[in-house]
């Protein structure tokens, strides 16, 4: 059951360009979308998250944008730089349950990543 | 601020052999997580730890995988026998911990992760 989806394995794009990377997601009770930049021979790093109850948050060169209605949000690098290959992963948070002692946790669910190549 | 720790980096078994992947959190994170990722797929939770004890472990293979966290710092993750299909990296993450009423993003903080490759 793949909750969250990243339909495109890789994007190619000329330094200066805007990337868009695509995220889906079926489950409506998720918080948080979270963006994580991967690069090989290391763990993923937090990018930008967006709450559930706002359609766009900024950060410098990116942006991402939700779309609740039809459940997709959307990476926006602009403008793209060499430094920004990476693997791109989706992720999205929501309230995961209570713990034997009665605290309750968060879960975080991961898409399959999109490769971002950008071209000098 | 020192971040996660994971050692070994790099491991290479034959299957059905045994292997064992450490990690130390951020100082201060009560919430630990092993990730699995095979290559060309995003991370797949294995197993999430609040303090010392388990609060998710659904897709952990419990058959061949465990996993401990003792004093509610350190964590280890063991295979036993490993099979081929284990080949992955295997990712620690911490994070505070997440409460309904505090809310927040859920930001996890990975270590560089442990390159798992089963003959």
């Amino acid at each position: 059951d793949q909750q969250v989806k990243q339909n495109s394995p890789s994007l190619s794009v000329q330094e200066g360009r805007i990337s868009i990377l695509n995220c889906d997601y079926t489950n409506s009770m998720f918080d948080y979308f979270l963006w994580y930049k991967k690069y090989p021979a290391e763990g993923p790093t937090f990018l930008i998250s967006i709450s559930s109850i706002k359609d766009k948050n900024e950060d410098g060169r990116f942006t991402v944008f939700l779309n609740k209605s039809a459940k997709h949000l959307s990476l926006h690098i602009v403008p793209s730089q060499p430094g920004d290959s990476a693997v791109y992963f989706c992720a999205a948070f929501s309230f995961g349950g209570f713990n034997a002692g009665g605290t309750s946790y968060g879960k975080l669910t991961f898409g399959q990543g999109t490769i971002l190549t950008v071209h000098p | 601020e020192a971040g996660v720790a994971q050692s070994p980096r790099y491991k290479i078994i034959e299957k059905r052999q045994s292997v064992a992947f450490w990690c130390n959190p951020i100082s201060g994170h009560a919430t630990l997580y092993w990730y699995q990722q095979i290559l060309g797929q995003g991370p797949k939770l294995l197993i999430q730890f609040q303090n010392n004890g388990v609060v998710d472990d659904s897709q952990l293979p419990k058959d061949r995988f465990s996993a401990e966290r003792l004093k509610g710092v350190d964590s280890t993750l063991k295979i036993q026998p490993a099979k081929l299909e284990d080949s992955a990296v295997y990712l620690c993450a911490s994070s505070l911990v997440w409460s309904w009423r505090r809310g927040g993003t859920g930001e996890l903080f990975f270590g560089e992760g442990s390159r798992l490759t089963v003959l």
